[in-house]
């Protein structure tokens, strides 16, 4: 597709189960970024994968959270045992190569999904 | 620390009206790139402008100028003619060459026009 691809759009799931949101970059970057979106609020940042390098999960909350990226392209962001302050939207971001676009390529955002733990 | 700081968190503005919108950030790699993003009620994250480190000119792109300001560390968002679609939040965001070219956003400004 042209853009950041996310799915899917909305998720309401019980406290306690497991959900898996997906990204799919747009063709060629190699860049891929999870932020999450609580209403009202900034974005934070949970995990950063660029290329082959071991990504960076700094950001991710708790150990319930994990994400994958299979072949340099699909990412799949993981959230075992929901919890309700889980909720909040999971935007998913795609960049350009370090080596081929730069410092001055920009992210491309997703639609993102909203997650609601009820 | 913080690497991008916005100090607003809420701006009124009429309509018409030009409004600048803050933002420092916080880097010693000589090489970056500053972005700013506006994001609509419906969610979606619009890029704007961008600013290079080595650039010696302010960019520009339609009513949206960036004011930079690098002794300062500053990159501030000016919004010239402010109009009713212009209401949103805005985020700055950096990316520097040495932190393996992460992004990282400042916690956002939400811009009210009034008619």
């Amino acid at each position: 597709g042209a853009g950041v691809s996310q799915s899917p759009s909305n998720k309401v799931t019980e406290k306690g189960k497991d959900v898996e949101l997906r990204c799919d970059p747009i063709s060629g970057h190699t860049a891929l970024y999870w932020y999450r979106q609580s209403l009202g609020q900034g974005l934070e940042f949970l995990i950063y994968f660029q290329g082959n390098s071991a990504p960076d999960k700094s950001g991710l909350p708790s150990d319930r959270f994990s994400a994958e990226r299979t072949g340099g392209s699909v990412s799949t962001l993981t959230i075992q045992r929901t919890q309700q302050e889980d909720s909040a939207v999971y935007l998913c971001a795609s960049s350009k190569p370090r080596t081929g676009g730069g410092v001055n390529t920009e992210a491309f955002f997703g639609q993102g999904t909203r997650l609601t733990v009820v | 620390a913080q690497k991008i700081t916005q100090t607003q968190p809420g701006m009124f503005v009429q309509e018409k009206e030009a409004v600048t919108l803050d933002c420092t950030y916080d880097t010693s790699d000589p090489s970056y790139g500053l972005f700013w993003y506006k994001q609509p009620s419906s969610g979606e994250m619009i890029f704007l402008i961008y600013q290079g480190s080595y650039d010696q000119q302010n960019a520009t792109e339609g009513r949206y100028s960036l004011n930079f300001q690098k002794a300062r560390k500053s990159a501030n968002l000016v919004i010239s003619a402010s109009q009713l679609g212009d209401s949103a939040m805005y985020f700055c965001a950096m990316r520097e060459w040495g932190n393996d070219y992460k992004l990282s956003f400042g916690a956002g400004t939400t811009v009210t026009v009034r008619a």
